[in-house]
């Protein structure tokens, strides 16, 4: 059974102030990687599927890499409305496993 | 395109009541799950169907059923309603033919908040 694991669980920024958060997971093999993006009271928002090693995905201001064991979510120049909580999952099509998230603030 | 949908958002049950969960998609998904989410839990798996009539357990099912009889609906019926069933549950659906093994995301609905009290 795959574990997937966060961290760390809540970041403060400033804006501007890059930074990277990190999923990991414990079951290699032929499964994607999946990053979400979460606001309050709202469902998980698709943001990138990851499916090989080395495989990196970029979109606006985020970019998602992959290694055999983990994957980072790497945010440069971070603004006031990238603030959300990240969630990484990993799984195929109905299955995910997911981890609990990371909490981002980016303060003006 | 609506994408997926559900009902009710909110919902307040007394233990040992009854409801279903409503979710439907318009994106002709052949692949659709139920998802609780708990406080420091991460989201669970409950039920997921692979088509219509085909539905199977996750990682959390007790107290839950499921039924699809078609490709747009997968309710999720809650039997008899706990205090430790307090959650906010998401349906979700993807796409992707049987046996291509490629991971295929999954695109979730709004969610529906239930207390049980």
């Amino acid at each position: 059974e795959d574990q997937v694991t966060q961290s760390p669980e809540a970041l403060r920024l400033q804006e501007g102030e890059s930074s990277s958060l990190n999923c990991s997971y414990t079951v290699s093999g032929l499964r994607g990687l999946f990053w979400y993006r979460q606001d309050p009271g709202k469902g998980p928002e698709f943001l990138f599927t990851l499916y090989s090693a080395g495989e990196e995905k970029e979109k606006e201001r985020l970019k998602a890499t992959l290694t055999k064991k983990e994957s980072f979510l790497h945010i440069t120049a971070p603004k006031p409305e990238d603030s959300a909580t990240y969630l990484c999952a990993r799984g195929i099509r109905e299955k995910l496993t997911f981890g609990t998230g990371t909490r981002l603030t980016i303060i003006p | 395109n609506a994408g997926v949908t559900q009902t009710p958002k909110f919902q307040v049950l007394k233990t040992g009541q009854s409801m279903t969960l409503q979710c439907a998609q318009d994106m002709n998904h052949e692949y659709m799950s139920w998802y609780r989410q708990d406080p420091g839990m991460g989201l669970r798996l409950i039920h997921y169907s692979v088509g219509a009539g085909i539905t199977d357990q996750g990682e959390v099912p007790n107290g839950y059923n499921v039924s699809r009889s078609t490709t747009e609906d997968f309710p999720l019926r809650l039997l008899s309603a706990a205090p430790s069933q307090t959650s906010v549950y998401f349906c979700a659906s993807s796409y992707g033919a049987p046996g291509q093994g490629r991971a295929y995301e999954q695109y979730f609905g709004p969610g529906t908040r239930l207390t049980v009290t």
